[in-house]
């Protein structure tokens, strides 16, 4: 299988814990997207990278979250200090910047629970 | 601004056929179609950009009017598979088109 993978794919954690989750892109994907959807809700943006540099953060990302994408291949996200308003699916999708505008796919996302 | 998606359900029998909206009120570049089954990842469908162009599935078809911001999904001969939550992400006219802003989501029942 060539697609977008996530680690884990699900997470429960207490309030408080650190979390960190795993994305790999689809082989020579140079982008890279961060998303999190809630009950009932669409995607929404968390973060992008272009190779290993990350371009733009959402100002729904406060400064608990962090995100890296070491030698422009898998990406990390780390949620510091957890709060139960965490809780939601993180979703990563990769793509290939031939054109302006391209085809992001997604990964089966991580499940977090914040008790 | 998120997009506003309509109708918010339908239930079909199978073989009928189904459109599904997408309206935003900002400047648009672009608009993604998406389908998400239960516990599973967005699925890409279909991919519009200002201008006409168009890629995508076969047995899906859309529209996008660039002057109202409006697109529409066309789902014909519905089967069973069409079944998910189906959404719209747009990427908006400037230099952020990459960032995807998405709707509330459809959900498509198809019946025997």
């Amino acid at each position: 299988d060539t697609g977008v993978s996530q680690n884990p794919r699900h997470k429960i954690t207490k309030r408080g814990q650190n979390v960190t989750f795993r994305c790999d892109p689809i082989s020579e994907h140079n982008r890279l997207y961060w998303y999190r959807q809630t009950l009932g809700q669409g995607p929404e943006f968390l973060t992008y990278f272009q190779n290993e540099a990350q371009l733009e953060k959402s100002r729904l990302l406060s400064d608990r979250f962090s995100a890296e994408r070491p030698k422009g291949s898998f990406s990390t996200l780390e949620i510091q200090r957890t709060e139960q308003g965490d809780s939601a699916m993180y979703l990563c999708a990769s793509s290939l910047a031939r054109v302006i505008t391209d085809t992001q796919y997604f990964g089966p996302g991580t499940r977090l629970t914040v008790l | 601004q998120q997009p506003v998606q309509s109708p918010q359900a339908v239930i079909l029998r199978e073989g009928e056929d189904a459109v599904i909206n997408c309206s935003s009120s900002k400047a648009l570049y672009s608009v993604h179609w998406y389908r998400q089954k239960h516990g599973e990842a967005p699925v890409f469908l279909m991919i519009l950009l200002k201008g006409g162009e168009q890629k995508g599935h076969e047995k899906i078809s859309a529209s996008f009017n660039e002057k109202k911001q409006q697109s529409s999904l066309y789902l014909t001969a519905s089967q069973l598979s069409y079944s998910g939550t189906y959404f719209c992400g747009t990427g908006a006219s400037g230099g952020s088109n990459y960032k995807l802003t998405f709707g509330k989501g459809t959900l498509l029942t198809v019946n025997p």
